[in-house]
């Protein structure tokens, strides 16, 4: 298994441009995460899907950001309009949901930048 | 609220020193603890958890439930410990949500 795919891996765009990322978690895993990593706040959960359904959208940071998971296979994270505060890297992980087995498997991230 | 601090943002420490990350929670409930670790050019990986007790790369976590803290230890440190180390609780039980730590850079000098 190649672990967690992402796409891109870096991504750079101008402000007021839709941006879409993409996510292929690992065959099997029932759990996706999308985390936004920066300098000032660090690693931040903004959504996590169950079984393809979104459970938790607390993170999000504003209606600009969608996710979706149409299938146990592919998740998308999109930006619209971007703005230059949203550049940091974003971060996909996988899980399964095993009691007791909380590992989260990340992906290499898709870096932003936002101009 | 669930909270996660890593009161350090850097610590560097020469090679064959003792390594302590230090990590404290506040959580409702009985959170099963992590550290999670990203080396250079490398993807963010689980380096071990509270619940299996065990020591990897020469590292282990002891929970203290009375200081809430879980902080990572190492007797001496080695050059490829360099890396980002996350402290991170989660709900107990399944694939809950977890919320890292700020993160704390580990220098190794040599």
């Amino acid at each position: 298994d190649a672990g967690v795919i992402q796409s891109p891996r870096h991504e750079v765009t101008e402000m007021g441009q839709e941006v879409t990322l993409r996510c292929k978690p690992i065959s099997g895993h029932d759990y996706l995460f999308w985390y936004r990593q920066t300098m000032m706040r660090g690693l931040e959960l903004l959504i996590y899907f169950n079984n393809n359904v979104p459970i938790d959208d607390s993170g999000m940071p504003e209606d600009r950001f969608s996710a979706k998971m149409p299938n146990a296979s592919f998740s998308t994270l999109k930006i619209q309009p971007s703005e230059p505060r949203d550049s940091a890297v974003y971060f996909c992980a996988s899980a399964a949901g095993r009691g007791g087995t909380d590992t989260q498997y990340f992906g290499p991230g898709t870096r932003l930048t936002v101009l | 609220a669930q909270r996660v601090t890593q009161p350090e943002k850097l610590l560097s420490v020469f090679k064959g020193a003792p390594v302590e990350l230090k990590c404290n929670y506040s959580y409702s409930g009985s959170p099963e603890l992590f550290w999670y670790v990203q080396y250079s050019r490398q993807r963010l990986q689980l380096l071990l958890r509270h619940i299996s007790r065990e020591s990897i790369k020469g590292f282990t976590a002891d929970l203290n439930k009375g200081e809430t803290s879980f902080h990572l230890k190492k007797p001496f440190a080695q050059e490829e410990d360099s890396a980002m180390y996350y402290c991170a609780p989660s709900e107990y039980g399944g694939a809950s949500k977890i919320i890292f730590g700020s993160g704390t850079r580990l220098s190794i000098r040599p």
